[in-house]
């Protein structure tokens, strides 16, 4: 079935680094999320997009967080600077939009900041 | 805010028992919430399971079923006789109608199928 690409799965930086973690949502999607789930507790709601803006954010979107999807490429999401709690993992999703509505998760990516 | 209780892994089932993972929900700010149940098996991602939209419709994917029943706020997953490929992670979701919306997670839990 359709896939989501997240790319690497384990990432390591050092706190006060600038990371960018990358997804390569499924082809013709047209919505984008992520989310973060620390380990131990619930995976949680950080941002959606839509045709190049931002949709809804969560508290825990920070202001440090940016994201982004230049030209229909990657759907990133950047952190700068990081911090000690940013240390989770990150899972990207897509949905088709009009038509279909079911989510489609990539595998995530482990953040640590050390 | 809106949220979900479910139970909590580690769940251990002997092959072909019946499984009941249970899931309540609290529902603030959406009128009338879509339920949904993920799955995570070994190596894979997050992937849907099955989904409700109407309260009182049953939602049934390879032999699980799950009820939305608004008197009880629940959705509970149900399965007669599990088999040993169903063992991962469950979560339990809510959401509100509509495209590109967020979901709302459970902790999550994690079934194992003994043979």
């Amino acid at each position: 079935g359709p896939k989501v690409l997240q790319i690497p799965s384990h990432q390591i930086i050092d706190m006060g680094q600038m990371v960018t973690l990358n997804c390569d949502p499924v082809s013709n999607h047209l919505y984008f999320y992520w989310y973060k789930q620390i380990l131990g507790q619930q995976m949680e709601f950080l941002v959606n997009f839509y045709n190049g803006k931002v949709m809804e954010k969560s508290k825990l979107f920070k202001d440090q967080f940016s994201v982004e999807r230049p030209d229909g490429s990657y759907f990133t999401l950047k952190i700068q600077p990081t911090a000690l709690e940013d240390s989770a993992v990150y899972f990207c999703a897509s949905s088709p939009g009009q038509g279909g509505t079911e989510v489609f998760f990539g595998k995530g990516t482990r953040l640590t900041v050390v | 805010g809106d949220s979900v209780t479910q139970t909590e892994g580690p769940v251990t089932v002997s092959e072909s028992e019946s499984l009941i993972i249970n899931c309540t929900y609290s529902a603030t700010s959406i009128a009338y919430p879509n339920l949904f149940w993920y799955v995570r098996y070994p190596g894979e991602g997050l992937q849907l399971l099955l989904k409700v939209i109407t309260a009182g419709q049953k939602g049934s994917s390879r032999g699980f079923e799950a009820t939305y029943n608004k008197e009880t706020t629940s959705f509970h997953l149900q399965k007669a006789s599990v088999q040993e490929s169903d063992s991962a992670v469950y979560y339990c979701a809510l959401g509100p109608q509509g495209t590109g919306s967020k979901l709302s997670f459970g902790k999550g839990a994690k079934l194992t199928v003994s043979p």
